[in-house]
C-alpha cells in the first residue's frame, strides 16, 4: 500500500540556521511528490512538487527538495530559515488512477529567535 | 496556481442544526474539488472526491448523507454538514484540481473552522 512517512513530528531550528524535513514514500510507480506548508490556522500552500526530470526542484520561498528513487525519499530543504517558517509541513504522494493525495503526518516547525 | 477561498472562514453552530460551505475556485476551472477534514494537531484526512456535473465518491467511513457535497460548477463546490453534532467540530479544507496546466497538482482553499455546540 502507498504510504508517506514524516519521521520527525517535531524540529526546532534557530533562525539562519540550515533545515532538512525529511519525507518517505512507499509507492510502486514512480510517484509524484509535494510539498506544502501550513500556517496556523490556515490552509495549505504548495511549496514545490516533483513529477519528472531534474531531481533536484526549486520551490518558494527558497525551499528546494531532493527526489531520490533509490532511498525513495523527498526531503525538503533551506539554507537558512526565517522565523516566518515556523509552520507545519507536510509531504505527500500522488498515487493511483484517481489521483488522490496520500499525506504524512507532518512536521511542525519551530524557529529560535 | 490556482486561488481558492472558502466561505465562511469560521461558523459557530448549535447542535442540530445544517452548516453550507462554500468553497471557489476563482481564477482557475475546477473538474475536481476535493473536501479534507483536518483534527487539531494531525494531517488532512480525505472525505470526499466530486467531479463538476457528477455524485461525489466518499472515502470509506464518511457519511454521505451526513456530509453533503454539491459540485454544481467548474467553479464552486459545496458542503453541507446536515443535523451537526459535537464531534463534527473540525476544520474543513477544499482543494481544486483542473483542466489546465498540471493536472495533478492541487491547490486548497484557506479553511473553515466549524464548532458545533
Amino acid at each position: 500500500a502507498q504510504s508517506v512517512t514524516q519521521p520527525d513530528i517535531h524540529i526546532t531550528v534557530s533562525e539562519g540556521a540550515s533545515l532538512e524535513l525529511r519525507c518517505n514514500y512507499s509507492y510502486g510507480a514512480t510517484p509524484y511528490l509535494f510539498w506544502y506548508v501550513q500556517s496556523p490556522g490556515q490552509g495549505l500552500q504548495l511549496l514545490l512538487k516533483y513529477f519528472s526530470g531534474d531531481t533536484l526542484v526549486q520551490g518558494i520561498k527558497g525551499f528546494e527538495a531532493e527526489f531520490k528513487r533509490s532511498q525513495s525519499s523527498f526531503n525538503l530543504r533551506k539554507p537558512s530559515v526565517h522565523w516566518s517558517d515556523a509552520a507545519e509541513y507536510f509531504c505527500a504522494v500522488n498515487a493511483g488512477n484517481n489521483r488522490k493525495l496520500i499525506w504524512g503526518l507532518g512536521t511542525s516547525l519551530a524557529v529560535n529567535p | 496556481g490556482a486561488v481558492v477561498s472558502q466561505h465562511p472562514s469560521r461558523v459557530i453552530c448549535k447542535s442540530g442544526t445544517s452548516v453550507k460551505i462554500e468553497c471557489r475556485s476563482l481564477d482557475f476551472q475546477a473538474t475536481t474539488m476535493f473536501w479534507y477534514r483536518q483534527f487539531p494537531k494531525q494531517s488532512l484526512m480525505l472525505m470526499a472526491t466530486s467531479n463538476e456535473g457528477s455524485k461525489a465518491t466518499y472515502e470509506q467511513g464518511v457519511e454521505k448523507d451526513k456530509f453533503l457535497i454539491n459540485h454544481a460548477s467548474l467553479t464552486l463546490s459545496t458542503l453541507t454538514v446536515t443535523s451537526a453534532h459535537p464531534e463534527d467540530s473540525s476544520f474543513y479544507i477544499c482543494s481544486v484540481r483542473g483542466t489546465q496546466g498540471s493536472t495533478d497538482t492541487q491547490y486548497f482553499g484557506p479553511g473553515t473552522r466549524l464548532t458545533v455546540l
